[in-house]
């Protein structure tokens, strides 16, 4: 079946450093691949997202790569910001299914 | 638009009761499901909706029940609640028709069951 592995948390920075967040799947077919942040208290909400081999998505400073030859989507951020703080998910769709399976989660804490 | 609204926010209910789980949306989307959200384990799908009158089972469905009479509307029923249903409950939306489109996520209930 299909899955994500995600790195495991929880991840604690210094404001300003650099942020890698390791993401691995597993699919049945050709999937879509999602970043969703979780803030304190809220439901989740889309960060970004890439459809096909060798795209990148981008959002609010971060970015992935859709890395076909090592079924990898890492999340990646230059300088991290205390508003950063939250619970990050990679997830995965496969083949115009809108079922989402998920990672567990990394949460990421910032300090100033 | 509201989004994806959910209700209540918090609830504890005692092992055997029921009780349902609201959740609302004004944009019109055809897809919903109900995941649930557990320490160590991401966010597991219980049961989907494609459409008014159309549901189906996800990866834990076990306990719960749906219905979608419509658009707008899919509530999840405990029918007879354990202390392992203890969780996050996370409503989410989309279009359907392509696996590209946006999720969009309500607040979550935090149900605890004694």
């Amino acid at each position: 079946g299909d899955s994500v592995t995600q790195m495991e948390g929880p991840v604690t920075l210094s404001e300003e450093a650099f942020l890698t967040i390791n993401c691995t799947y597993t699919a049945t077919g050709y999937p879509s691949l999602f970043w969703y942040v979780q803030y304190p208290g809220e439901g989740l909400q889309l960060l970004l997202k890439a459809t096909k081999a060798d795209d990148k998505g981008s959002n609010k400073g971060f970015e992935a790569t859709y890395r076909k030859e090592t079924t990898s989507f890492h999340l990646e951020k230059g300088s991290v910001q205390v508003s950063d703080s939250a619970v990050y998910f990679c997830a995965l769709s496969v083949g115009g299914n809108e079922k989402l399976t998920f990672g567990t989660g990394t949460r990421l804490t910032i300090i100033p | 638009n509201a989004g994806v609204t959910q209700t209540p926010k918090f609830q504890v209910l005692k092992t055997g009761q029921s009780m349902t789980l609201q959740c609302a949306q004004d944009m019109n989307h055809e897809y919903m499901s109900w995941y649930r959200q557990d320490p160590g384990m991401g966010l597991r799908l219980i049961h989907y909706s494609v459409g008014a009158g159309i549901t189906d089972q996800g990866e834990v469905p076990n306990g719960y029940n749906v219905s979608r009479s419509t658009t707008e509307d899919f509530p999840l029923r405990l029918l007879s609640a354990a202390p392992s249903q203890t969780s996050v409950y996370f409503c989410a939306s989309s279009l359907t028709g392509t696996s590209t489109y946006e999720q969009y996520f309500g607040p979550g209930t935090r149900l605890t069951v004694t």
